[in-house]
């Protein structure tokens, strides 16, 4: 079965600083990594994601994830964080394969709160 | 364009009564979905719709019904609420089912009382 796990319930960083949120998985097979973000009573918005190829993905607003084989692991980065980061980021695999019963769903990691202070 | 669509924004219910969230997108995908987030769990599938004509159980459909309207709308039906189904409920769609990233509506928050 698939897993997606997010070690920190928050991250704090200051304005400017690089940031980095983690994220590890586990798939039987090859994994589709997903990163959205949710701001407050809003819904999730995709940033990035990893199919197949290059192991460094850009996405929207600056946000970027290496993908880590040997390490399971999805970590999002962001060079020089903003204020207006500050949200809950979630994390989520999906098994490449179908398995025996069709469709692999995405699972989704518990999230992580982002707090940029200024 | 809206995206995706969801009425109500708030609900609530007491314990036996019935309702239906609605959800639309005006995007022309297939895929359709319905999550439910609870605190420090994430969003747990519900149901989804692979395409118009389909429907599949998620990992915690106990409890719900959906139905694919058309290709636009996907509604989630509660026979009868429990203290349990407080939640915020979340649609989704995406292009197809696999690579392709979903679209998420702003979100129905409802308490059963």
């Amino acid at each position: 079965a698939q897993s997606v796990a997010q070690p920190e319930d928050q991250v704090n960083v200051a304005e400017g600083n690089p940031l980095t949120v983690k994220c590890t998985y586990s798939v039987s097979g090859n994994p589709y990594l997903f990163w959205y973000v949710q701001y407050p009573n809003r819904g999730l918005q995709f940033l990035l994601k990893y199919i197949t190829g290059d192991n460094l993905v850009k996405g929207s607003y600056g946000f970027e994830a290496e993908f880590n084989k040997s390490q399971t692991s999805f970590h999002l980065k962001k060079p020089s964080a903003l204020v207006s980061d500050s949200a809950l980021y979630f994390c989520a695999v999906r098994d490449s394969g179908w398995g025996g019963t069709g469709f692999q769903k995405l699972v989704f990691g518990t999230g992580t709160r982002l707090l940029v202070s200024p | 364009n809206a995206g995706v669509t969801q009425t109500p924004k708030f609900q609530v219910l007491k314990t036996g009564q019935s309702m239906t969230l609605q959800c639309a997108q005006d995007m022309n995908h297939n895929s359709m979905y319905w999550y439910r987030q609870d605190p420090g769990m994430g969003l747990r599938l519900i149901y989804y719709s692979a395409s118009e004509g389909t429907t599949d159980k998620g990992e915690v459909p106990n409890g719900y019904n959906v139905s694919r309207l058309n290709k636009r709308e996907f509604s989630l039906r509660l026979e009868s609420a429990a203290p349990s189904q407080t939640s915020v409920y979340f649609c989704a769609s995406s292009e197809a089912l696999g690579t392709d990233e979903q679209y998420f509506g702003p979100g129905t928050r409802l308490t059963v009382t």
